[in-house]
């Protein structure tokens, strides 16, 4: 199975200031067809996950464009270029690319400072 | 608009059973996987099933292999998971998800205690 570890597991950031989340993965995620199947997903309390983040880099409708996802092989980082307050809640990475199992990372919680 | 309403979750005693469906809207549910992902309570996501297209192909966590069934009936948009032999640690909200990963139900919470 594929381990995803998430850090840091709790970022209080001031609004208007930058965040960053790390995931590694302990195998490659590029797949045989090319890409890399590692999403991003912001859950708010009481709420469904919701995707933000698809292929490692590419932006879900609807997301603002201070999200942005990057990386490459096993290390991957989830920017938010201003945190504002409805980015509060808990952040995870998921691998598609071996699978089965899809596996998440732990999640990450982001409160406002 | 695309919708996945969960429902059949409740309280059970450990060792019984449960039969969760995902009722699919707003898609074409038969040219997509589907997944089941659970949730338990102050915890992190865990994926739990897989079923292709067609629902040919399962594929289980090895936390519920043995004990649950995936299954789908595309002539009816809805996805199903059988869970029997429950467990206390099986106690979580279920999800539903589509093989995007972009679309998920609200969840139906499953509580396992006697």
């Amino acid at each position: 199975d594929v381990v995803m570890t998430q850090s840091p597991l709790y970022l209080p950031v001031t609004l208007g200031q930058p965040a960053s989340i790390s995931c590694r993965s302990g195998q490659s995620l590029v797949h045989s067809d090319g890409n890399t199947y590692l999403n991003w997903f912001h859950q708010r309390p009481g709420q469904s996950p919701r995707r933000l983040i698809y292929k490692l880099s590419k932006r879900d409708s609807g997301v603002p464009d201070r999200f942005s996802g990057s990386g490459s092989g096993t290390d991957f980082t989830l920017r938010i270029s201003r945190v504002e307050a409805e980015d509060v809640g808990v952040y995870y990475c998921m691998q598609a690319t071996l699978w089965p199992p899809i596996t998440f990372g732990q999640g990450t919680r982001l409160d406002i400072k | 608009e695309v919708q996945l309403v969960e429902s059949g979750g409740g309280l059970v005693q450990p060792g019984g059973s449960l039969r969760l469906s995902c009722a699919a809207s707003g898609f074409t549910f038969s040219v997509y996987a589907m997944n089941w992902v659970r949730q338990a309570p102050e915890k992190g996501l865990e994926w739990v099933s897989g079923i292709t297209e067609n629902g040919n192909k399962t594929y289980y966590a090895d936390s519920v292999k043995g004990r649950f069934t995936i299954s789908r009936e595309n002539s009816k948009n809805m996805l199903f998971l059988q869970l029997n032999s429950l467990r206390a640690e099986d106690t979580a909200i279920y999800y539903c998800a589509d093989s995007t990963w972009h679309n998920w139900g609200q969840g139906t919470l499953v509580t396992v205690s006697s």
